[in-house]
Order: structure tokens, then sequence, then C-alpha cells
């Protein structure tokens, strides 16, 4: 079954630390979204990739990084530059062509506590 | 972008019909209506859209105003594994624009 996955699933990172969360997609998808949830909030978006090796900022880039080398992959980096990193992320995928359903296919999340 | 206003949370007796409300006054002819939901610590989960007929599937059914300004997602016999927060999304379908996940409604499905 074609899917999207996180890794890891629970995250603990050193204040101070840069760390990459994860992110694979078989869906054959063209653009890849990171979202970032505190509790009881909805998603915001980090960034996001329309195609491979191009990328845009969302409403709260600041402290993050992104690459889009390959279809499948969208890694996210949380760079000690980000003041509050402790939060739930969610990376997703999507068709973009013409005449496709384009609804969001979420992965499973990726819990990060900075101690 | 039409903007979606829906109450913060609702409860709902286990077995019974769950009816969640979205109000979007200021949507555009040609866009749609989405349904997701979110349970506890995953990601959201499509549940279900539609342009102004009603539409049903295996999860629920979105009932849409004759004006189109609001909608009903209905869960007809609500177990406990409903229990989740509940996005309405608006947004045109053919259009590579991003989805925005507001607070949402978070349901409650009580035994």
């Amino acid at each position: 079954d074609g899917g999207i996955t996180q890794s890891p699933k629970y995250l603990f990172r050193k204040e101070g630390q840069n760390v990459t969360l994860s992110c694979e997609q078989n869906l054959n998808h063209d653009a890849m979204y990171w979202y970032r949830q505190d509790p009881g909030q909805g998603l915001r978006l980090i960034y996001y990739s329309q195609i491979v090796n191009d990328f845009q900022k969302g409403d709260i880039a600041e402290g993050y990084s992104v690459s889009r080398e390959k279809k499948e992959s969208f890694p996210l980096t949380v760079t000690s530059a980000q003041k509050n990193p402790t939060a739930f992320y969610l990376c997703a995928s999507r068709k973009t062509e013409q005449g496709s359903f384009r609804g969001y296919t979420f992965g499973s999340g990726t819990r990060l506590t900075v101690v | 972008d039409a903007k979606t206003t829906h109450p913060p949370s609702m409860d709902c007796a286990e077995g019974r019909a769950a009816n969640l409300p979205c109000n979007h006054s200021t949507i555009s002819g040609n866009e749609y209506v989405y349904w997701y939901r979110q349970i506890h610590s995953q990601g959201p989960q499509y549940i279900i859209h539609g342009l102004k007929n009603n539409e049903t599937n295996e999860m629920a059914s979105l009932i849409i105003t004759e004006d189109r300004k609001s909608s009903t997602l209905i869960l007809p016999h609500a177990t406990l594994r409903d229990t989740a927060v509940y996005y309405c999304i608006v947004r045109v379908y053919n259009y590579g624009q991003n989805f925005v996940f507001g607070p949402g409604t978070r349901l409650s499905v009580l035994p």
C-alpha cells in the first residue's frame, strides 16, 4: 500500500542541537508539506514543496530548513535558531495535476521534545 | 479564501448521529468544502468533500445548504473511535493553493 511515513514517532533532543525529521512518500505525489501543531491548536505551515529542488516558506519558517532532492523525500531540519521547537510535526503530500483529487495525505507525525 | 467558522467542541452519545456544522458564508462558486479529522496524536485523515450536492461515502455524509453558506458533516452512528478534532476547509478544487487547518471542532463521543 502506498503511504507517507514519518520517522521517528518520538524524538528527544537537547537544547541547541539541530535535529532532522524524516518524511518519505511512495504515492507519487508532487507536493509535500511540513506542518507544526501545538497543543489544542490547528496546523501551521512551515515549508512546502511543489516540485523537486524547489520549496517555499510557509507561515512559520524561521528556525527551520528543508530540502527536496528526491520526489519521495522531504526532510525537515529543526535548527537551534528555532526558539520553541517542542511540538508535534506533521508531513503531508498531495497530487497537484489538473483533474486529480487534491486532498492531502498525512503522515502519523513526529513528536519532538527539546529538553 | 473563504473562511470557516464552527463550534470549538461538541458532545455526542455513542450510537447516535453526530452533526457537525460549519459556516462558510463567503464561499465562492468554485470552492469546495472539505472535511478532515484528526484523532489524538495522529495526522489528519480525509473524510469527504463536496461542491453543492450532498455527498455520502462509507465514513460520513455531507449536507451543503442550497446557498452554500453552510454545511453539516454527519456521522450516522457515532462510535468512541470517532472522537477527534474535525476540520472544515474551503478551497478551490483545481487550484494548487495550500489548505489551512484551523483549530477545528473537538467531537467527544460519550459512552
